[in-house]
């Protein structure tokens, strides 16, 4: 089973900053098959970037993904006051399918 | 626009069975896979399974030998089946639709909170 390491845990910002959020594996998998959700609380995750880099659909290009290998990053490059939430990775290249423990954005 | 809709019970014993089921908007349930995501209170998510449409199914390890997903397309729906519970299994559970060629999630149900307790 893959580990997905996310750190760090909690990134306090002010809205207008960028946010830089990693995630890391614990072997590598199957080429750039690393998803990124958003969850604001009470909802169920928002499937923000695929494929390391790609966005999905309707998501702002405020959002970007990039890494390979073992590391990846999703970027939010200026913080709109939607974006505090919790943001999971998840790796889709080796069966069990597994997400980071995910990283909380919070209002500085 | 695909909408889920988890039901069933919110409290389920010690050692008993936990049954939810997902209803699905629309006739796509012929043509995408299905799975079941589970997030205990406060706790970070896990994928349980999927459902093929055409009936294949694949299980999270860790849970393999208590689970059972099925599909019902005439009735545009999937199920879980959670055997011999315990309170590790209280948590959120979700529905979610799968990408075309990718175990990633477009769509998901609101989730249903399942407590297991005596």
């Amino acid at each position: 089973e893959i580990l997905l390491t996310q750190s760090p845990g909690t990134l306090s910002l002010s809205p207008g900053e960028r946010a830089t959020l990693s995630c890391r594996a614990s072997q590598s998998f199957t080429s750039s098959h690393l998803a990124w959700y958003q969850q604001k609380p009470g909802q169920a995750p928002r499937l923000l970037i695929y494929g390391a880099s790609s966005r999905a659909t309707g998501i702002p290009d405020r959002f970007s993904g990039s890494g390979s290998g073992t590391d990846f990053t999703l970027t939010i490059s200026r913080l709109e006051p939607e974006d505090f939430a919790v943001y999971y990775c998840q790796q889709y290249g080796s069966s069990p399918y597994t997400f980071g423990q995910g990283a909380r954005v919070e209002v500085k | 626009q695909v909408q889920l809709q988890e039901s069933g019970p919110g409290l389920v014993k010690p050692s008993e069975t936990l049954s939810l089921t997902c209803a699905v908007s629309t006739d796509s349930i012929n043509s995408y896979y299905w799975s079941w995501i589970r997030q205990p209170p406060g706790k970070g998510l896990e994928w349980i399974g999927f459902i093929s449409y055409s009936g294949r199914t694949n299980y999270n390890p860790s849970l393999k030998s208590r689970v059972t997903i099925s599909l019902d397309t005439s009735k545009s729906q999937f199920s879980l089946r959670l055997s011999s519970v315990t309170a590790a299994d209280t948590a959120v559970y979700y529905c979610a639709r799968e990408v075309v060629g990718a175990t990633i999630f477009d769509y998901w149900g609101q989730g249903t909170l399942v407590t297991v307790s005596s």
